[in-house]
Protein backbone atom coordinates (compact mmCIF):
# COMPACT_ATOMS: atom_id res chain seq x y z
CA UNK A 1 0.00 0.00 0.00
CA UNK A 2 0.88 3.48 -0.09
CA UNK A 3 3.53 5.11 1.86
CA UNK A 4 3.22 8.51 2.97
CA UNK A 5 6.12 10.30 4.59
CA UNK A 6 5.83 13.88 6.06
CA UNK A 7 8.80 16.57 7.18
CA UNK A 8 9.70 18.29 9.17
CA UNK A 9 7.24 17.05 12.29
CA UNK A 10 8.02 20.35 13.85
CA UNK A 11 8.13 23.78 12.37
CA UNK A 12 8.29 27.18 13.88
CA UNK A 13 8.66 29.94 12.24
CA UNK A 14 8.77 34.18 12.70
CA UNK A 15 5.43 36.02 11.74
CA UNK A 16 6.12 36.78 8.09
CA UNK A 17 8.46 34.28 6.87
CA UNK A 18 7.52 31.41 4.93
CA UNK A 19 6.95 27.96 5.86
CA UNK A 20 7.90 24.78 4.19
CA UNK A 21 6.59 21.13 4.94
CA UNK A 22 7.42 18.32 2.87
CA UNK A 23 5.75 15.11 2.06
CA UNK A 24 7.44 12.17 -0.12
CA UNK A 25 4.57 9.46 -1.06
CA UNK A 26 5.52 5.74 -2.34
CA UNK A 27 2.81 4.54 -4.54
CA UNK A 28 3.29 5.93 -8.78
CA UNK A 29 -0.36 4.89 -9.17
CA UNK A 30 -1.80 7.81 -6.31
CA UNK A 31 -3.02 11.31 -8.15
CA UNK A 32 -4.54 13.03 -5.87
CA UNK A 33 -2.79 15.25 -2.68
CA UNK A 34 -4.53 17.10 -0.47
CA UNK A 35 -3.66 19.32 2.63
CA UNK A 36 -5.39 19.78 5.87
CA UNK A 37 -5.05 22.14 8.69
CA UNK A 38 -6.25 20.90 12.19
CA UNK A 39 -6.60 23.47 15.16
CA UNK A 40 -6.66 22.41 18.43
CA UNK A 41 -10.00 20.68 18.69
CA UNK A 42 -11.25 20.53 15.75
CA UNK A 43 -11.17 18.75 12.57
CA UNK A 44 -9.28 19.00 9.57
CA UNK A 45 -9.84 21.36 7.21
CA UNK A 46 -9.07 21.11 3.66
CA UNK A 47 -6.82 24.48 2.59
CA UNK A 48 -5.32 22.89 -0.77
CA UNK A 49 -4.81 20.02 -3.09
CA UNK A 50 -3.35 19.32 -6.00
CA UNK A 51 -4.00 16.92 -8.55
CA UNK A 52 -1.28 14.74 -10.75
CA UNK A 53 -1.72 16.21 -13.63
CA UNK A 54 -0.23 20.08 -12.53
CA UNK A 55 2.54 21.19 -10.93
CA UNK A 56 1.64 23.68 -8.99
CA UNK A 57 -1.72 25.36 -7.72
CA UNK A 58 -1.83 28.52 -5.21
CA UNK A 59 -4.03 29.83 -3.56
CA UNK A 60 -3.37 33.62 -1.73
CA UNK A 61 -0.26 32.76 0.57
CA UNK A 62 -0.80 28.88 -0.05
CA UNK A 63 1.02 26.92 -2.45
CA UNK A 64 1.39 23.23 -3.34
CA UNK A 65 4.03 21.90 -5.69
CA UNK A 66 4.49 18.55 -6.66
CA UNK A 67 6.69 16.76 -8.52
CA UNK A 68 5.83 13.04 -10.01
CA UNK A 69 9.08 12.09 -10.95
CA UNK A 70 10.37 11.93 -7.26
CA UNK A 71 7.09 11.40 -5.71
CA UNK A 72 7.49 14.24 -3.27
CA UNK A 73 4.80 16.89 -2.82
CA UNK A 74 5.51 20.34 -0.57
CA UNK A 75 3.15 22.81 1.23
CA UNK A 76 4.27 26.37 0.82
CA UNK A 77 2.74 29.31 3.13
CA UNK A 78 4.40 32.80 3.08
CA UNK A 79 3.76 35.77 4.90
CA UNK A 80 3.12 33.46 7.58
CA UNK A 81 0.75 34.69 10.58
CA UNK A 82 0.05 33.77 13.71
CA UNK A 83 -3.55 32.21 12.73
CA UNK A 84 -1.25 29.64 10.61
CA UNK A 85 -0.57 27.76 13.88
CA UNK A 86 -1.42 24.82 13.36
CA UNK A 87 -0.89 21.00 12.48
CA UNK A 88 -0.79 20.41 8.81
CA UNK A 89 -1.50 17.20 7.61
CA UNK A 90 -0.58 15.90 3.56
CA UNK A 91 -2.51 12.90 2.15
CA UNK A 92 -1.91 11.32 -0.66
CA UNK A 93 -5.05 8.98 -2.36
CA UNK A 94 -5.79 7.31 -5.26
CA UNK A 95 -9.16 8.68 -7.25
CA UNK A 96 -10.58 9.85 -3.26
CA UNK A 97 -10.92 6.18 -3.06
CA UNK A 98 -8.36 5.30 0.30
CA UNK A 99 -6.23 7.97 1.93
CA UNK A 100 -2.89 7.75 2.87
CA UNK A 101 -2.18 10.22 5.98
CA UNK A 102 1.46 12.15 6.67
CA UNK A 103 2.48 12.16 10.52
CA UNK A 104 1.82 15.74 10.62
CA UNK A 105 3.59 19.46 11.11
CA UNK A 106 3.15 21.16 14.34
CA UNK A 107 3.70 24.77 12.81
CA UNK A 108 3.90 27.25 15.21
CA UNK A 109 4.02 31.35 13.90
CA UNK A 110 6.09 33.74 16.26
CA UNK A 111 5.01 37.22 16.72
CA UNK B 1 -18.10 21.40 0.72
CA UNK B 2 -20.38 19.18 2.81
CA UNK B 3 -21.16 20.13 6.95
CA UNK B 4 -20.77 17.32 8.94
CA UNK B 5 -22.01 17.28 12.05
CA UNK B 6 -20.73 15.00 14.89
CA UNK B 7 -21.89 13.79 18.35
CA UNK B 8 -21.02 13.76 20.93
CA UNK B 9 -17.74 15.85 20.54
CA UNK B 10 -16.56 14.76 23.61
CA UNK B 11 -17.02 11.87 26.31
CA UNK B 12 -15.53 10.11 29.09
CA UNK B 13 -16.28 6.01 29.63
CA UNK B 14 -15.89 3.36 31.83
CA UNK B 15 -13.79 0.57 30.40
CA UNK B 16 -15.51 -2.52 29.30
CA UNK B 17 -18.76 0.08 28.35
CA UNK B 18 -19.64 0.59 24.86
CA UNK B 19 -20.01 4.34 22.76
CA UNK B 20 -21.65 5.10 19.86
CA UNK B 21 -20.62 8.27 17.73
CA UNK B 22 -22.99 9.98 15.20
CA UNK B 23 -22.46 11.48 11.80
CA UNK B 24 -24.81 13.63 9.91
CA UNK B 25 -24.22 15.21 6.76
CA UNK B 26 -26.25 17.93 5.24
CA UNK B 27 -26.36 16.10 1.81
CA UNK B 28 -26.16 12.75 0.49
CA UNK B 29 -22.95 11.50 -0.07
CA UNK B 30 -21.83 8.59 -1.36
CA UNK B 31 -19.01 7.20 0.48
CA UNK B 32 -18.49 7.83 4.37
CA UNK B 33 -15.27 7.16 6.27
CA UNK B 34 -14.22 6.56 10.13
CA UNK B 35 -11.56 7.26 11.06
CA UNK B 36 -9.15 7.51 14.52
CA UNK B 37 -6.15 9.73 15.65
CA UNK B 38 -4.55 8.73 18.56
CA UNK B 39 -3.39 11.41 20.70
CA UNK B 40 -0.29 13.30 18.90
CA UNK B 41 -0.55 11.28 15.74
CA UNK B 42 -1.80 11.28 12.31
CA UNK B 43 -5.46 9.86 11.01
CA UNK B 44 -5.90 6.37 10.90
CA UNK B 45 -8.63 4.86 8.41
CA UNK B 46 -10.75 2.33 10.51
CA UNK B 47 -13.32 1.21 8.12
CA UNK B 48 -14.99 2.86 4.93
CA UNK B 49 -19.15 2.75 5.56
CA UNK B 50 -21.07 2.18 2.62
CA UNK B 51 -24.97 2.61 2.11
CA UNK B 52 -26.62 -0.73 2.14
CA UNK B 53 -23.91 -3.24 2.50
CA UNK B 54 -21.69 -4.27 5.17
CA UNK B 55 -18.82 -1.73 6.22
CA UNK B 56 -15.48 -2.05 4.70
CA UNK B 57 -12.85 -2.77 7.84
CA UNK B 58 -8.67 -2.02 7.17
CA UNK B 59 -5.93 -4.26 8.62
CA UNK B 60 -6.42 -4.37 12.69
CA UNK B 61 -9.60 -3.18 12.69
CA UNK B 62 -12.68 -5.47 12.65
CA UNK B 63 -16.21 -5.11 13.04
CA UNK B 64 -17.31 -6.62 16.71
CA UNK B 65 -14.90 -4.25 17.95
CA UNK B 66 -15.85 -1.23 15.49
CA UNK B 67 -19.39 -1.97 14.26
CA UNK B 68 -20.07 0.69 12.02
CA UNK B 69 -24.00 1.45 10.73
CA UNK B 70 -24.90 3.59 7.15
CA UNK B 71 -29.00 3.34 6.88
CA UNK B 72 -28.96 6.29 4.52
CA UNK B 73 -27.27 8.44 2.54
CA UNK B 74 -26.61 11.40 5.27
CA UNK B 75 -25.73 9.26 8.57
CA UNK B 76 -23.66 6.97 9.99
CA UNK B 77 -22.78 5.44 13.19
CA UNK B 78 -19.59 4.36 14.80
CA UNK B 79 -19.86 2.18 17.99
CA UNK B 80 -16.68 1.63 19.97
CA UNK B 81 -17.19 -1.29 21.77
CA UNK B 82 -15.99 -2.76 24.94
CA UNK B 83 -13.31 0.14 25.97
CA UNK B 84 -9.96 -0.02 27.05
CA UNK B 85 -7.94 2.77 27.82
CA UNK B 86 -6.10 2.43 24.92
CA UNK B 87 -9.59 3.03 22.97
CA UNK B 88 -8.75 6.74 23.83
CA UNK B 89 -8.33 8.39 20.92
CA UNK B 90 -10.17 11.26 18.41
CA UNK B 91 -12.40 9.47 16.41
CA UNK B 92 -13.00 11.53 12.95
CA UNK B 93 -16.06 11.13 10.13
CA UNK B 94 -15.01 11.95 6.56
CA UNK B 95 -17.49 12.27 3.58
CA UNK B 96 -16.21 12.46 0.08
CA UNK B 97 -17.15 14.88 -1.76
CA UNK B 98 -19.55 14.62 -5.38
CA UNK B 99 -16.00 15.43 -7.43
CA UNK B 100 -15.39 11.34 -5.66
CA UNK B 101 -11.87 13.17 -4.73
CA UNK B 102 -11.70 15.74 -2.06
CA UNK B 103 -12.56 14.54 1.55
CA UNK B 104 -13.84 16.79 4.74
CA UNK B 105 -14.31 16.15 7.81
CA UNK B 106 -16.60 16.69 11.20
CA UNK B 107 -14.96 18.08 14.49
CA UNK B 108 -14.48 14.69 15.91
CA UNK B 109 -15.59 12.87 18.67
CA UNK B 110 -12.45 13.17 21.68
CA UNK B 111 -12.85 9.47 23.86
CA UNK B 112 -11.33 8.99 26.84
CA UNK B 113 -11.71 5.64 28.50
CA UNK B 114 -11.19 5.48 32.13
Amino acid sequence: GENVEQHPSTLSVQEGDSAVIKCTYSDSASNYFPWYKQELGKGPQLIIDIRSNVGEKKDQRIAVTLNKTAKHFSLHITETQPEDSAVYFCAASLHGNQFYFGTGTSLTVIP
Amino acid sequence: SAVISQKPSRDICQRGTSLTIQCQVDSQVTMMFWYRQQPGQSLTLIATANQGSEATYESGFVIDKFPISRPNLTFSTLTVSNMSPEDSSIYLCSVEAETNTEAFFGQGTRLTVV
